[in-house]
């Protein structure tokens, strides 16, 4: 079965310091992988989406990046971290054949 | 505006009741349309979803699609405390590749079932 394993769970990190948030899925290869933000009282919203290693296509501009570096590893990045970044981050993997978007745990991000 | 509008609530029913989750969008090209269901700090899991207009039955969950008005609707039969989640409309162009990730999602309304 495939699975999705995202950390860290919980980051609390001051305005203006960098950040990595790693995902990796296990039971498929050359999956499509998302990044989603969950901001608070907001729906989710699309970040980054990769079909391959080294493909990466941004939906919206803004503060932060993502990389792919290896089939099943996504990692999403910001090198200076601003209040708004705070949300809830959700690494996400499309089932094609099910026509499903199936998400991991994610990891919560506070900057204050 | 917003391309989905969902009423965030929160909605509270008594168990046993009957809930109706609605979204409306503005996009008349959107085609597939699902609901995930959301439970408090975890990741959203597809609960239905359905092709163009109609409705699609699965066990207490009826989805229902109406593109003609640009509206959508989740029915929960038979509510239980279990169902108390945050429950998610979202929606894509297509049918397709990179199309089931590629999805706008409203805000969620959150569910509370008492007992």
């Amino acid at each position: 079965s495939q699975t999705i394993h995202q950390w860290p769970a919980t980051l609390v990190q001051p305005v203006g310091s960098p950040l990595s948030l790693e995902c990796t899925v296990e039971g498929t290869s050359n999956p499509n992988l998302y990044w989603y933000r969950q901001a608070a009282g907001r729906g989710l919203q699309l970040l980054f989406y990769s079909v391959g290693i080294g493909q990466i296509s941004s939906e919206v501009p803004q503060n932060l990046s993502a990389s792919r570096p290896q089939d099943r590893q996504f990692i999403l990045s910001s090198k200076k971290l601003l209040l708004s970044d705070s949300g809830f981050y959700l690494c996400a993997l499309g089932r094609e054949e099910l026509g499903e978007l199936f998400f991991g745990e994610g990891s919560r991000l506070t900057v204050l | 505006q917003k391309e989905v509008e969902q009423d965030p609530g929160p909605l509270s029913v008594p168990e046993g009741a009957i809930v109706s989750l609605n979204c409306t969008y503005s996009n008349s090209a959107f085609q597939y349309f699902m609901w995930y269901r959301q439970y408090s700090r975890k990741g959203p899991e597809l609960l239905m979803y359905t092709y163009s207009s109609g409705n699609k039955e699965d066990g207490r969950f009826t989805a229902q699609v109406d593109k003609s008005s640009k509206y959508i609707s989740l029915f929960i039969r038979d509510s239980q405390p279990s169902d108390s989640a945050t429950y998610l409309c979202a929606m894509t162009l297509y049918a397709g590749g990179t199309s089931y990730g590629k999805l706008t999602f409203g805000q969620g309304t959150i569910l509370t079932v008492h007992p």
